[in-house]
């Protein structure tokens, strides 16, 4: 019954190559997000979809690249890798956009590029 | 000036005593306050929110909020060792469609 899943759990790849991030809620939630938590744990947004329309992209490289089929599902696909890319992504959810709506995040995918 | 700011510890506080947490934000329109709990290799995990001006208690859990002073707290009473983690602050901006993490602070519960 998990609330957001990601696949895969771990993802390990070369530098220069093409990989894909997929996420699913099933919490009817409208609002999608991708995180990037870095070695420090800081934990910053990269985008976010509401009921499929993108509202938030913010500083990221255009080697990420957000879609979303559905409300429920949000993937990420990141072409010709880089060492900086690696750290951990999470999948959020939160009912809506804004209020007081907290994210529930899934478990994270951990991409290391070697 | 980072938008959401926490000292990064470790706070290391014994079992048993009240582990106080706190954080400050620049924005002072901001709406919506949280605090999440991230053990080490896992998923931040939401401990509560809190949106008016006050305390929130929910069981050992107490959320301070002061928008005149623009900072956030979290009180953990009772602490135990499995109050161990990385607590992250987040605050909702006046902009108000994203959420802003603070950079955490690693508590460590001593026996």
């Amino acid at each position: 019954d998990t609330a957001v899943s990601q696949t895969p759990k771990y993802l390990v790849t070369q530098m220069g190559n093409d990989k894909s991030i997929k996420c699913e809620q099933n919490l009817g939630h409208d609002t999608m997000y991708w995180y990037k938590q870095d070695s420090k744990k800081f934990l910053k947004i990269m985008f976010s979809y509401n009921n499929k329309e993108l509202i938030i992209n913010e500083t990221v490289p255009n080697r990420f690249s957000p879609k979303s089929p559905d409300k429920a599902h949000l993937n990420l696909h990141i072409n010709s890798l880089e060492l900086g890319d690696s750290a951990v992504y999470f999948c959020a959810s939160s009912p809506q956009t804004g209020g007081h709506q907290p994210q529930h995040f899934g478990d994270g995918t951990r991409l290391s590029i070697l | 000036q980072k938008e959401v700011e926490q000292n990064s510890g470790p706070l290391s506080v014994p079992e048993g005593a009240i582990a106080s947490l706190n954080c400050t934000y620049s924005d002072r329109g901001s709406q919506s306050f949280f605090w999440y709990r991230q053990y080490s290799g896992k998923s931040p995990e939401l401990i509560m929110f809190i949106y008016s001006n006050g305390d929130k208690e929910d069981g050992r859990f107490t959320a301070q909020l002061n928008k005149a002073s623009q900072y956030v707290s979290l009180l953990i009473r009772d602490s135990q060792p499995s109050d161990s983690a990385t607590y992250l602050c987040a605050v909702r901006p006046s902009s108000a469609s994203k959420i802003i993490f603070g950079s955490g602070t690693r508590l460590s519960i001593r026996p």
